[in-house]
């Protein structure tokens, strides 16, 4: 079956340290992207990338980072900068550069620093 | 940046009654996208419109893609216990936000049986 894998489910992150959520598609897509959501929140824009080896920042870039060495795979590090990680997660990807396309979602990765 | 302004934030209904929800924005799109999220998943998508003026459905749902490309509004009619979560409108923009999906901030529904 086609679609997103997110892992792991749950998270746990102790101060200071670095984490690197992973996240695979094999829906072949162009597009990857990663958000972040806070209880009772929307969805805001961490990073996404259209094209391997290339990514852009979205609205709340600072305190992660990504890579795009591979198409299937899109990993998202969180780093002790990030003064507020705990959150809930969610990659997606769609066909890049066309109008006319749709994103998918991974089941999330709950994060929580202990 | 670009905003997508989703309302109601809530809905509290009877189960039976219909809903409606909508996303506005001063920005031009290229696609309206709605999803729905249960507790502890992704948002799962329920409906896609590309074209200005579009209306869709998918079973209980209808969804239509405004005439202005600024705005867009779904609709769940004879809503069930089941329709339970929030519901997120998303677009896809042109020209140097290409490619940059946003999203409204949510309408959580409640359905009492």
């Amino acid at each position: 079956d086609g679609g997103i894998t997110q892992s792991p489910k749950y998270l746990f992150r102790k101060e200071g340290q670095n984490v690197t959520l992973s996240c695979e598609q094999n829906l072949n897509h162009d597009a990857m992207y990663w958000y972040r959501q806070d209880p009772g929140q929307g969805l805001r824009l961490i990073y996404y990338s259209q094209i391997v080896n290339d990514f852009q920042k979205g609205d709340i870039a600072e305190g992660y980072s990504v890579s795009r060495e591979k198409k299937e795979s899109f990993p998202l590090t969180v780093t002790s900068a990030q003064k507020n990680p705990t959150a809930f997660y969610l990659c997606a990807s769609s066909i890049a550069l066309a109008i006319n396309t749709e994103a998918f979602f991974g089941q999330g990765t709950r994060l929580t620093v202990v | 940046g670009q905003q997508l302004n989703q309302s109601p934030q809530s809905m509290f209904i009877q189960e039976g009654e219909d809903v409606s929800m909508n996303c506005t924005s001063s920005s031009i799109f290229n696609t309206w996208l709605w999803y729905k999220q249960e507790p502890g998943e992704g948002p799962v998508l329920l409906i896609a419109l590309y074209k200005a003026g579009e209306l869709t459905s998918n079973g209980r749902l209808t969804a239509q893609f405004g005439i202005t490309r600024k705005d867009s509004f779904l609709n769940i009619s004879a809503s069930i216990p089941s329709d339970v979560g929030i519901y997120f409108c998303a677009a896809f923009a042109g020209g140097t936000s290409y490619g940059k999906l946003t999203f409204g901030q949510g309408t959580i529904l409640t359905v009492h049986p």
